[in-house]
């Protein structure tokens, strides 16, 4: 069975600052791999997915992620912050004959300071 | 277009009493999906539906936990006899087709106290 493990809870950073979200997967079988972010009660949004193409995945408001495979890795980052960035951000996987349903990890509250 | 919508938004409910969450679609997604949100811990699955086909209930935590969907459209989650360990935020999701790779668009949840 495939797993999503999310180092730090919660971080924190100033505004303008880098953000390294950390993400690691566990699967027997080629994963596919997404990053959601969860606004203040909303809804999960994609923020982008990795799909077996290319391993640098550009994402929306400027985030993005690299599938590292032989470090079972796909982390978040964006190279400067911004306070509407605060939010928590989920870690998720699938994988083919697992049925379409996404494995999450725990999430990590991202909190941005002045 | 309307996003997922999941109603209602809140639900406190007696221990022992059946509730009913409900999840309309967005438009045109052939499948829909229930995950779990429990207080610090990452969404939990529950139960798929794709088409015509029949469900994915391999998430679903006991027999007091059911679901339904009218061909395209509506969901309903049903838990019977609640009991306090249910309580959380109850998500429910939809993306175009049913695939792996497929983004699947997130309702806003139903938060779900059981006292």
């Amino acid at each position: 069975a495939q797993s999503v493990t999310q180092l730090g809870s919660h971080v924190s950073v100033s505004e303008g600052a880098l953000v390294l979200l950390r993400c690691n997967y566990s699967s027997s079988v080629p994963p596919y791999l997404f990053w959601y972010v969860q606004y203040p009660n909303q809804g999960l949004q994609l923020l982008l997915k990795y799909t077996s193409a290319a391993t640098l995945v550009k994402g929306i408001n400027g985030f993005e992620a690299e599938f590292k495979k032989s470090e079972t890795s796909f982390h978040l980052t964006k190279p400067s912050a911004h306070m509407s960035d605060a939010a928590e951000y989920f870690c998720a996987v699938s994988v083919t004959g697992g049925g379409n349903k996404l494995t999450f990890g725990t999430g990590t509250q991202l909190k941005v300071e002045l | 277009g309307a996003g997922v919508s999941q109603s209602p938004s809140n639900k406190v409910t007696e221990k022992g009493k059946d509730v009913e969450l409900r999840c309309d679609p967005i438009s045109g997604h052939t499948a829909l999906y229930w995950y779990r949100q429990r207080l610090g811990q990452g969404l939990e699955f529950l139960i798929y539906f794709q088409g015509n086909s029949a469900p994915d209930k391999s998430g679903l935590p006991s027999d007091r936990f059911s679901a339904e969907r009218t061909g395209e459209s509506v969901s309903t989650l049903t838990i019977q006899r609640t009991q306090q360990e249910d309580s959380a935020v109850y998500l429910c999701a939809s993306s175009p087709q049913w695939g792996n790779t497929d983004t699947q668009y997130f309702g806003p949840g139903t938060r779900l106290t059981v006292l």
